[in-house]
């Protein structure tokens, strides 16, 4: 079975540039979640979806960064414009369903860089 | 909201050496605890879960993990590590009531040698 499918795998930018990023979720689940991880701040919770719509944002870290998932198997996280600071991996999980006992399954995440 | 301490930042252990890795929570509802692994440059796996039972759990790859409810802990241990397992390993809880949303703890650091 597939996985989470993110991409691009690597994406390197200037600072000031629109940057997306995309994710498949496996099918058939229906929450879905968007992660940064840093060195200083290890694995943060950005945004998480439950049937397409966003139930929680408030992890995103300003309105540079949005996130929209227009349908079951497709989820897009946009940053613009994109600086430094937002260098990262950004990592895509989905889960069976929003009960709480569901473990979620990565993707193998985005390394972005912004220069 | 809850929080997740793993105070074990990085460990250096060599092959066959036993291992212990500490996870702590606070919060004082009902929860669900997770760890997971990440292997250099890959995604993060499901180790194993606990959601009720047994407090003891046993995962894959000879991992288990301990829940005590009145220290607030889901220990991660393993009898005899080997090289495979240099990793990073996260514990992340979920709080009854909160869907499947996760708190990560910031991870551990596991550097076997040989």
């Amino acid at each position: 079975d597939a996985g989470v499918i993110q991409s691009p795998r690597h994406e390197v930018t200037e600072m000031g540039q629109e940057v997306t990023l995309r994710c498949k979720p496996i099918s058939g689940h229906n929450s879905l979640f968007w992660y940064r991880q840093t060195m200083m701040r290890g694995l943060e919770l950005l945004i998480y979806f439950n049937n397409n719509v966003p139930i929680d944002d408030s992890g995103m870290p300003e309105d540079r960064f949005s996130a929209k998932m227009p349908n079951a198997s497709f989820s897009t996280l946009k940053i613009q414009p994109s600086e430094p600071r937002d260098s990262a991996v950004y990592f895509c999980a989905s889960s069976l369903s929003s009960a709480s006992n569901q473990p979620q399954h990565f993707g193998d995440g985005t390394r972005l860089s912004i220069l | 909201a809850q929080s997740v301490s793993q105070h074990n930042h990085h460990v250096i252990l060599s092959e066959a050496a036993s291992l212990e890795l500490g996870c702590n929570y606070s919060y004082g509802g009902t929860v669900n605890l997770f760890w997971y692994v990440q292997y250099p440059g890959q995604h993060l796996q499901l180790l194993l879960k606990y959601f009720s039972g047994d407090p003891l759990v046993k995962g894959i790859k000879g991992f288990e993990a301990e829940f005590i409810k009145s220290k607030f802990s889901f220990n991660l241990r393993k009898p005899s590590v080997q090289w495979s397992d240099t990793a990073e390993y996260f514990c992340a809880v979920n709080a009854l009531g909160t869907a499947s949303k996760l708190t990560f703890g910031t991870g551990t650091r596991l550097q076997v040698t040989l």
